[in-house]
């Protein structure tokens, strides 16, 4: 599975859109970007996936730059409550076996400020 | 509707001393993992199973074992604990199509003194 590039922390106005980068540059064309979090002391929550085109649910967006190098997760309006590390995964979800897994890294601290 | 269940929540270890840790779900999910979880540290996959009977291992499955007897339960053994082993420890499952979500328990926090 592709490595993926995230920052190790950022911060965010209460009610401001809040937007991850991730750089997963060597990514390949059945590989998809899933995006987990995980608020303190839990364990980690889903948000989104996608392959080429950008994606959107009642979570947040996801947008994923044309040649797929890079994504970016956009929290609208961020609330205190989405204070959490983010998870950026590349993923290829055709083969089977082990490749079922998901790797997760340290991923992004978004700190939402009042 | 509980979807994933670890128990216990909390757990404190002699070296040396065994334990099961429980997981279950009632979504009807193929796959299950477990998970630990160091300070400053991502998850790392220690084992899981692709279906009822079945069990492979992750990236550290050494002191770990684990049985998967039936679909909804999957059990992490350490049978003699050592203090690497303190850890928050993780459960989860998917459903197995291949873009599947993963679905976490709330964690299990273990320390061994």
């Amino acid at each position: 599975d592709a490595k993926t590039t995230q920052p190790t922390s950022m911060d965010c106005a209460e009610g401001r859109a809040a937007n991850l980068p991730c750089n997963h540059s060597t990514i390949s064309g059945n590989e998809y970007v899933y995006w987990y979090r995980q608020i303190h002391s839990q364990g980690p929550q889903y948000i989104i996936h996608g392959l080429k085109n950008n994606e959107t649910n009642e979570m947040a967006s996801l947008i994923i730059t044309e040649d797929r190098k890079s994504s970016t997760l956009i929290l609208p309006h961020a609330t205190l409550r989405d204070t959490a590390v983010y998870y950026c995964i590349v993923r290829d979800s055709l083969s089977g076996g082990s490749n079922y897994k998901l790797t997760f890294g340290k991923g992004t601290l978004l700190t939402v400020n009042p | 509707n509980a979807g994933v269940t670890q128990t216990p929540k909390f757990r404190v270890l002699k070296t040396g001393q065994s334990m099961t840790l429980l997981c279950a779900q009632d979504m009807n999910h193929e796959y299950m993992y477990w998970y630990r979880q160091d300070p400053g540290m991502g998850l790392r996959l220690i084992h899981y199973s692709v279906g009822e009977g079945t069990t492979a291992k992750g990236e550290v499955p050494d002191g770990y074992n684990v049985s998967r007897l039936k679909k909804q339960n999957f059990l992490l053994g350490l049978e003699s604990a050592a203090p690497s082993q303190t850890s928050v420890y993780f459960c989860a499952s998917s459903d197995g199509t291949g873009r599947e979500k993963l679905f976490f328990g709330s964690g299990t926090q273990l320390s061994v003194l």
